[in-house]
């Protein structure tokens, strides 16, 4: 079973650019997470997809983040302008969901993002 | 979800035991422990979760106390693959299928030749 897969692995811009992460979770799992692990820290979540639906964006800055998932399936997370703040690794989690019974969280490598 | 606390850092000797402790002690009766651990570079990976039996997999044992308020994560035999951070998670299990993790800063595990 291929894992969860990110692109790019690496990503170095100037403060206000735009930068876009792509994510490919595990095939049929409708259940996609973002999050950003600031160096030092434990991952923090940023956004929830159910199939091509929110489920929660509560901590992801509205402002200059965003993110879909189309069809249900890939997702992709842009950051617009980006900030000093926001040098970071963005990792990508799927889970397949089912009802009444909880699976784990299956996490890509991430992509790490310098900002200077 | 209720917090936890982990020791920053641990030593283990290769081929010996490790045990991580977490301590949850305002844990609700519907909340899960799970553990997951992240090796340098790389996504976190899940190890186990429990509700209130201790569990075992091929990876790892999980000891939770009787009042659910500490466990304890056993790797048997800690080989150098397993130097890494490990998370101690609490979560509720909303019972809809839908849940979201809440990390801590972790144990970081350094396993010694």
């Amino acid at each position: 079973e291929a894992g969860v897969a990110q692109s790019p692995r690496y990503k170095i811009i100037e403060k206000r650019q735009s930068v876009a992460f792509w994510c490919n979770p595990i095939s049929g799992h409708a259940t996609l997470y973002w999050y950003q692990q600031i160096l030092g820290q434990g991952p923090k979540l940023l956004i929830q997809f159910q199939n091509n639906g929110v489920v929660d964006d509560s901590q992801l800055p509205k402002d200059r983040f965003s993110a879909e998932r189309l069809k249900g399936v890939d997702s992709t997370l842009k950051i617009q302008p980006a900030k000093l703040e926001d040098s970071a690794v963005y990792l990508c989690a799927s889970r397949r969901a089912y009802r009444g019974v909880s699976y784990e969280q299956y996490f890509g490598p991430g992509t790490r993002l310098t900002v200077t | 979800d209720a917090k936890t606390t982990q020791p920053p850092s641990m030593d283990c000797a290769e081929g010996r035991a490790a045990n991580l402790p977490c301590n949850h002690s305002t844990i609700s009766g519907n909340e899960y422990v799970y553990w997951y651990r992240q090796i340098h570079s790389q996504g976190p990976q899940y190890i186990i979760h429990g509700l209130k039996n201790n569990e075992t997999n091929e990876m790892a044992s999980l000891i939770i106390t009787e009042d659910r308020k500490s466990s304890t994560l056993i790797l048997p035999h800690a080989t150098l693959r397993d130097t890494a951070v490990y998370y101690c998670i609490v979560r509720v299990n909303s019972g809809a299928g839908s849940y979201q993790l809440t990390f801590g800063k972790g144990t970081k595990l350094s396993v010694i030749p």
